[in-house]
């Protein structure tokens, strides 16, 4: 079946450090990829996405690449920020299915 | 701005009692999902509904929970009776669909806090 697997957190950094966060799937067909964030008592809200392979997607700084050989869509960002601090979900949707396949989430804390 | 808007924000409610959680989704979204977030389990699907018709409620306790749809601008999760383990967030999100047969995005709620004493 779809899976997702996102490194345990918590990530703990130093303002203006570099940020990756991992995340490998498991799927059939050419899923489309997200990256949803959630700060402190809110909803989750969209950061990025990929819809196909070798597609990268990005916003506010971050990146993530849908590699479909490694099977991978991994969240950088160059200079994290305080503001930043939040829980980072990977996602996959299946076509057909329309529902979302979430990672378990990995929160990270930003240091100033 | 739209946003998907839930009642109440916060429940506090004595075990056996019944809870009902409401959602609006965005106008025009089709496809509407409730989820639960708790600190052990992450975030679950309960369950979802495209043009209003549930599609999947395995992720729901079925002797307790139910979901409806009984408009396009309202979708309700009830549970009865409710049981300490219910304490959770319960989160509403709405989207559209697309030609792919996906959610482009999911918009979410600010969520339910729900305790149960």
């Amino acid at each position: 079946g779809n899976s997702v697997t996102q490194m345990e957190g918590p990530v703990t950094l130093s303002e203006e450090a570099f940020l990756t966060i991992n995340c490998t799937y498991t799927a059939t067909g050419y899923p489309s990829l997200f990256w949803y964030v959630q700060y402190p008592g809110e909803g989750l809200q969209l950061l990025l996405k990929a819809t196909k392979a070798d597609d990268k997607g990005s916003n506010k700084g971050f990146e993530a690449t849908y590699r479909k050989e490694t099977t991978s869509f991994h969240l950088e960002k160059g200079s994290v920020q305080v503001s930043d601090s939040a829980v980072y979900f990977c996602a996959l949707s299946a076509s057909g299915t329309y529902k979302y396949i979430f990672g378990t989430g990995t929160r990270l804390k930003v240091l100033a | 701005d739209a946003r998907v808007t839930q009642t109440p924000r916060h429940k506090v409610t004595e075990m056996g009692q019944e809870v009902t959680m409401r959602c609006q989704p965005i106008l025009g979204h089709n496809t509407v999902f409730w989820y639960r977030q708790t600190m052990m389990q992450g975030l679950e699907l309960l369950a979802y509904f495209r043009n209003r018709a549930p599609l999947d409620d395995s992720g729901m306790p079925k002797d307790r929970f139910s979901a409806e749809m009984p408009d396009a601008t309202l979708a309700t999760l009830k549970i009865q009776p409710s049981e300490p383990r219910d304490s959770a967030v319960y989160f509403c999100a709405s989207g559209m669909t697309s030609g792919r047969a996906e959610v482009d995005e999911q918009f979410f709620g600010p969520g339910t806090r729900l305790t149960v004493l």
